[in-house]
């Protein structure tokens, strides 16, 4: 138990489908991540909110479009997705996002997406 | 943030030491090492992290050298749970991304 949890675990969705990503940490963080995993492919950066002010967007499609309205939840929001969107998709959070400095950060266990 | 370097794979016998190597030469002076690992399917795990000096936690020992430009990641008492992928970070002032690369799959044999 990370203090971050991610629900659902699992979910399958259609291209033409809306749904939603939750992540929620308990450890008292004011900065959290969206990350995704696919298959074979190192973890890649997606989004970063900083005191729920968004800091950092990779170059992300706007079919995932995140939404954090407070510092211990964070959402993604899904439509329009293609089947290579299928990956492993992972929230951390950490004390601060601050630059040089140390900083961990605390992963959930993901959510699995399937995109048909 | 500087590269990392480390074997694709590695094999460690059950209740031995694993030594998990990691380069990173063009590490800058203010560049901490982290190390997390990732079990099948779970989310990476955060184990240890270090700037200069050695470490050690109740999960793992890091050793960095002197020059700063390689570590070995030890865990002392390999067991099968110890059985994930392996990840060497450097991160230093580009902010608090942290850039996985491929990671060392370590497997733990009875």
């Amino acid at each position: 138990e990370t203090g971050v949890t991610q629900t659902p675990r699992h979910l399958v969705m259609g291209m033409t489908n809306k749904k939603s990503l939750k992540c929620e940490q308990h450890l008292g963080h004011n900065a959290m991540y969206w990350y995704k995993q696919s298959a074979k492919k190192p973890l890649e950066l997606m989004f970063v909110y900083s005191l729920e002010e968004r800091v950092e967007n990779n170059s992300v499609p706007s079919r995932f479009s995140p939404e954090c309205p407070n510092s211990s939840h964070l959402f993604l929001h899904l439509h329009t997705l293609q089947p290579e969107d299928s990956a492993l998709y992972l929230c951390a959070s950490s004390r601060a996002f601050v630059r040089d400095m140390e900083n961990i950060q605390y992963f959930g266990a993901g959510t699995r997406l399937s995109v048909l | 943030d500087a590269k990392t370097t480390q074997p694709p794979s590695m094999d460690c016998a059950e209740g031995r030491a694993a030594n998990l190597p990691c380069n990173h030469s063009t590490i800058s002076g203010n560049e901490y090492v982290y190390w997390y690992r990732q079990i099948h399917s779970q989310g990476p795990q955060y184990i240890i992290h270090g700037l200069k000096n050695n470490e050690t936690n109740e999960m793992a020992s890091l050793i960095i050298t002197e020059d700063r430009k390689s570590s070995t990641l030890i865990l002392p008492h390999a067991t099968l749970r110890d059985t994930a992928v392996y990840y060497c970070i450097v991160r230093g002032n580009a902010g608090n991304m942290l850039t996985f690369g491929g990671g060392t799959r370590l497997m733990v044999k009875p």
